[in-house]
């Protein structure tokens, strides 16, 4: 139990387009969900908190038009980068938290985006 | 800001031998949990071990324990017997609840066979 998947593992696209990152937990109900950014060789970076029906809440820094958030239901929420840049290339991971739980979130597999 | 300090870059430790990673951490909080994270080349991120603040007694999960010393801010890990599967990067991190987790720069480990 407890599957998190990403849709894409891997995408390439060109400079100035959008691409959209799925997260999905397969057999549990997650109200919140969190997007991380990891460069090479660094450590994970809390991106923002998706939450089911509300707004994102980004951390400081994060550009919140660039990165959009939408947790449309208890078990999807999507990063779409908008206008992707070589800079936005990086590893990009996401994490649900299981309603009812008091602290274990699950991570996807991540996904690796690189803009050309 | 809350930080996580991982001092180790890089370890190394022969097969079957014992090693400690340390991770300190800043928080002005009484309540949250400390985990150790494991990250092979996959990048998929395994839960190695968690800690809650309020206890007192140091979590074990098989050959992983941890050492939690709360008035001193420090949270190391350390692996038994350890495998050629252990080969990993390891990070540290801090949460809180339903809370996004803050993690430490992490320490490649690698096992001489």
């Amino acid at each position: 139990g407890a599957v998190v998947s990403q849709h894409p593992s891997r995408v390439i696209c060109k400079s100035g387009t959008s691409v959209k990152i799925e997260c999905r937990s397969l057999d549990f109900q997650a109200t919140t969900m969190f997007w991380y950014r990891q460069f090479p060789k660094q450590s994970l970076m809390l991106m923002a908190t998706s939450n089911e029906g509300s707004k994102a809440t980004y951390e400081q820094g994060v550009e919140k038009d660039k990165f959009l958030i939408n947790h449309a239901s208890l078990t999807l929420s999507t990063l779409t980068v908008t206008s992707a840049h070589p800079e936005d290339s990086s590893f990009y991971i996401c994490s649900a938290f299981p309603d009812g739980k008091d602290y274990e979130q699950y991570f996807g597999p991540g996904t690796r985006l690189t803009v050309t | 800001a809350q930080t996580v300090t991982q001092s180790q870059p890089e370890m190394s430790v022969q097969e079957a031998e014992t090693v400690t990673l340390s991770c300190t951490y800043d928080t002005s909080e009484s309540d949250y949990y400390l985990f150790w994270y494991k990250q092979p080349p996959s990048r998929q991120m395994i839960l190695v071990i968690r800690q809650e603040a309020y206890k007192q007694q140091n979590a074990t999960e098989n050959r992983f324990s941890v050492n939690f010393q709360k008035a001193a801010k420090s949270f190391s890990l350390k692996i038994s017997d350890s495998q050629l599967g252990d080969a990993a990067m390891y990070f540290c991190a801090k949460g809180r609840g339903a809370d996004g987790l803050t993690f430490g720069k992490g320490t490649h480990l690698i096992i001489q066979p």
